[in-house]
């Protein structure tokens, strides 16, 4: 049963402490997003990738979020230093993107990982 | 800028009782338009996608409809299990897909 695997599920940190997050993509997916959901915000899209490479971080704090995937079968999103309006819960999600790009990008499903809920105190 | 605004916020039926949740968007170029099924505690999990106007998705219950403009999810005589948070959400130009606030659905027995 392929499935987004996000670790860890919960995370408890203090103020100004460094947080990785990692999520393994379903396996052949060649498209992964990050996204944060908070009660007040809803699910807000922080970054994504496609083939490995960021097209767009735009959502993200650049002061503090980096997201990365090193390589197929792994994406981090890093918070440092974290503070407590970080608190949320972390999404990773991925799909299988239709390629090439440039002849057109039909619509793709993206499938959601159960997210890792960060408490930063 | 592109915006997703379901209603109502909430929405408590009796089993059986039929009903229609609203997506409305504004997107620059409509590569699809996306429903999602989420409960506490839990990811969003994928229902359907649609891509053009006048297209139907079906599955169990549940149907979802789509014109230029807004996007309906009606449920058929839903039951307690129904009950979740459904979510849209639409993607534009590239990659970008964003999801609308959602409607939180209660069903009772």
């Amino acid at each position: 049963d392929a499935r987004v695997t996000q670790t860890p599920r919960h995370k408890v940190t203090e103020m100004g402490q460094e947080v990785t997050m990692r999520c393994q993509p379903i396996l052949g997916h060649n498209t992964v997003f990050w996204y944060r959901q908070t009660m007040m915000q809803g699910l807000e899209l922080l970054a994504y990738f496609r083939n490995r490479a960021p097209l767009d971080d735009s959502g993200m704090p650049k002061d503090r979020f980096s997201a990365e995937m090193p390589d197929a079968t792994l994406a981090t999103l890093k918070i440092q230093p974290s503070e407590p309006r970080d608190s949320a819960v972390y999404f990773c999600a991925s799909g299988l993107a239709p390629m090439p790009l440039g002849q057109g990008i039909a619509g793709f499903s993206a499938f959601f990982g159960q997210g890792t809920r960060l408490t930063v105190v | 800028e592109d915006q997703v605004t379901q209603s109502p916020e909430a929405l408590r039926l009796q089993e059986g009782e039929s009903s229609s949740l609203n997506c409305s968007y504004t997107v620059s170029g409509l590569r699809g338009l996306f429903w999602y099924r989420q409960d506490p505690g839990k990811g969003p999990e994928f229902l359907f996608t649609l891509y053009s106007a006048g297209e139907e998705k079906e599955k169990e219950r549940l149907k979802a409809t789509l014109t230029k403009k807004e996007s309906f999810l009606h449920i058929t005589a839903p039951k307690p299990e129904d009950s979740a948070t459904y979510l849209c959400a639409v993607r534009g130009g590239g990659f970008k897909t964003i999801f609308g606030a959602g409607t939180r659905l209660f069903v009772k027995a």
